[in-house]
């Protein structure tokens, strides 16, 4: 079974700063990488996903960098702002061929003014 | 593009009584997911369906637990005999066939168990 484990728990940026957010996983066998966004009281909504074939997607403010050696990726969000405070989740297939997400635990990201 | 739709969004019952959610997907999409989510932790995977056929399932999902999608267009989670650790997020999720489709979320139905 997939694990992917999330830090920090929980993220305080100032407002034009930039949040970093860390994800690692287990298994070398997979092939796609999202990360979600989720409001109070509202489902996670896609964010940015990537492959590991490829290093760094950008759209936005929003990065993600993967590095497949280490099994790591992470979400960058550049010049943050206020509305982007909620809790970023990255996640990864759960096993080969299969399309069940495994979710970490979640950053509760704050963003002051 | 609607977006997925669950009902209810608020469900609050007696621990023991059985409860029925019901998930509408957005309409091109043919797998339909279920997720659990309590506070403070990421969804967790329940169930998946490919059009009518269910073609995986969680260990979390025990035998109180049933999920259908009879025309493989809407789909039901129903859980028998609630227990106060059944209080919870319900999230659906749907997305097209293809392993990097994103898997698009409903805003869940909020489950409490008095």
């Amino acid at each position: 079974q997939q694990q992917v484990k999330q830090s920090p728990q929980s993220l305080i940026v100032q407002k034009g700063g930039i949040s970093i957010i860390n994800c690692a996983y287990e298994n070398t066998a997979f092939d796609y990488f999202p990360w979600y966004q989720q409001f109070p009281g509202k489902g996670p909504a896609l964010l940015i996903a990537i492959r590991p074939d490829v290093s760094e997607k950008k759209e936005g403010r929003f990065t993600i960098s993967f590095n497949k050696s280490a099994k790591q990726f992470s979400l960058h969000i550049m010049d943050s702002q206020p509305g982007d405070s909620a809790t970023y989740f990255c996640a990864a297939p759960s096993g080969a061929g299969s399309y069940q997400l495994t979710f970490g635990k979640g950053t509760k990201l704050s963003v002051i003014p | 593009d609607t977006g997925v739709s669950q009902d209810p969004r608020h469900k609050i019952t007696k621990r023991g009584q059985n409860v029925t959610f019901r998930c509408d997907p957005i309409s091109e999409h043919n797998r339909l997911y279920w997720y659990r989510q309590t506070l403070g932790q990421g969804p967790e995977f329940l169930t998946y369906f490919q059009n009518e056929a269910q073609l995986e399932k969680s260990r979390l999902l025990s035998d109180r637990f049933s999920a259908e999608r009879p025309k493989g267009s809407f789909s039901t989670l129903e859980i028998q005999r609630t227990e106060q650790g059944d209080s919870a997020m319900y999230l659906c999720a749907s997305s097209k066939t293809g392993r990097e489709q994103p898997q698009h979320f409903g805003d869940g139905t909020r489950l409490s168990i008095l």
